[in-house]
C-alpha cells in the first residue's frame, strides 16, 4: 500500500507564476512532513517541513500548508523562478520509522 | 565530514561482476538509509538502519543485494551478479536520530552503469 500519493508528477509554470505541488497520506500517526528539493546530479535536500500542530509554515517563497483532516498536505513555491526548476519530493514519517518519500513532481519554471 | 559521503562517484562494471557502494554518515547520525533513483525517476526505498535495531530490509530487491553498516557508522551496499537493470544512481542518507523526527541528508549518490 502506498503510504503518501504525490501529484502532479509533472508541472509547468510560467515565471512568476504559483507552483502547487499536493501530497495525501493514509497512517494519521504521521508526525512529520517535509519537502526535499532534489536538482539534477544532486541528492535531494531539505526545503521545508512541517509538524500536525500547525496548518501553514512559511519560509521565503515557500509554503507548506496542511490539511490535518483531509490527511493532505501541499508546497506552494510563491512567484516561481527558473531556479526552482527541480524535482520535489514530499515525506512522512514518525517515531523511530523510516521516511517514506512520495514518486516526485518534475517542476519546469518557463520564462 | 561535514555531510554524507558516498563512495565511489561513479562505477562502471560489467555484467555478472559483484560491486560495494559505501556511505560515510555524519558523525553521530544513528539511522542510515539506501536508495535507489533511475533516471528521472523517484526515490526506491531500499534499506534502512536505525540504531541498534534490526534493519528494515523491505525494500532490497533481490537476494544479489545486501548491506551492513559497521560500528553504527559506515554501511556498504552490496550488489552481487550485477545485471542491466541494477543501472541507476545510488543514494545514502543519515539522520540524527530517526526519519520521522529529523531531517535526513543525502549524500550525493553513487552512479552505477552495468555494461
Amino acid at each position: 500500500q502506498q503510504q503518501v500519493k504525490q501529484s502532479p508528477q509533472s508541472l509547468i509554470v510560467q515565471k512568476g507564476g504559483i507552483s502547487i505541488i499536493n501530497c495525501a497520506y493514509e497512517n494519521t500517526a504521521f508526525d512529520y512532513f517535509p519537502w526535499y528539493q532534489q536538482f539534477p546530479g544532486k541528492g535531494p535536500a531539505l526545503l521545508i517541513a512541517i509538524r500536525p500542530d500547525v496548518s501553514e509554515k512559511k519560509e521565503g517563497r515557500f509554503t507548506i500548508s496542511f490539511n490535518k483532516s483531509a490527511k493532505q498536505f501541499s508546497l506552494h513555491i510563491m512567484d516561481s523562478q527558473p531556479g526552482d526548476s527541480a524535482t520535489y519530493f514530499c515525506a512522512v514519517g514518525f517515531g523511530n520509522e523510516k521516511l517514506t518519500f512520495g514518486t516526485g513532481t518534475r517542476l519546469t519554471i518557463i520564462p | 565530514g561535514a555531510g554524507v559521503s558516498q563512495s565511489p562517484s561513479n562505477k562502471v562494471t560489467e555484467k555478472g561482476k559483484d560491486v560495494e557502494l559505501r556511505c560515510d554518515p555524519i558523525s553521530g547520525h544513528t539511522a542510515l538509509y539506501w536508495y535507489r533513483q533511475s533516471l528521472g525517476q523517484g526515490l526506491e526505498f531500499l534499506i534502512y538502519f536505525q540504531g541498534n535495531s534490526a534493519p528494515d530490509k523491505s525494500g532490497l530487491p533481490s537476494d544479489r543485494f545486501s548491506a551492513e553498516r559497521t560500528g553504527g557508522s559506515v554501511s556498504t551496499l552490496t550488489i552481487q551478479r550485477t545485471q542491466q537493470e541494477d543501472s541507476a544512481v545510488y543514494l545514502c542518507a543519515s539522520s540524527l536520530v530517526a526519519g520521522g523526527l529529523t531531517e535526513a541528508f543525502f549524500g550525493q549518490g553513487t552512479r552505477l552503469t552495468v555494461v
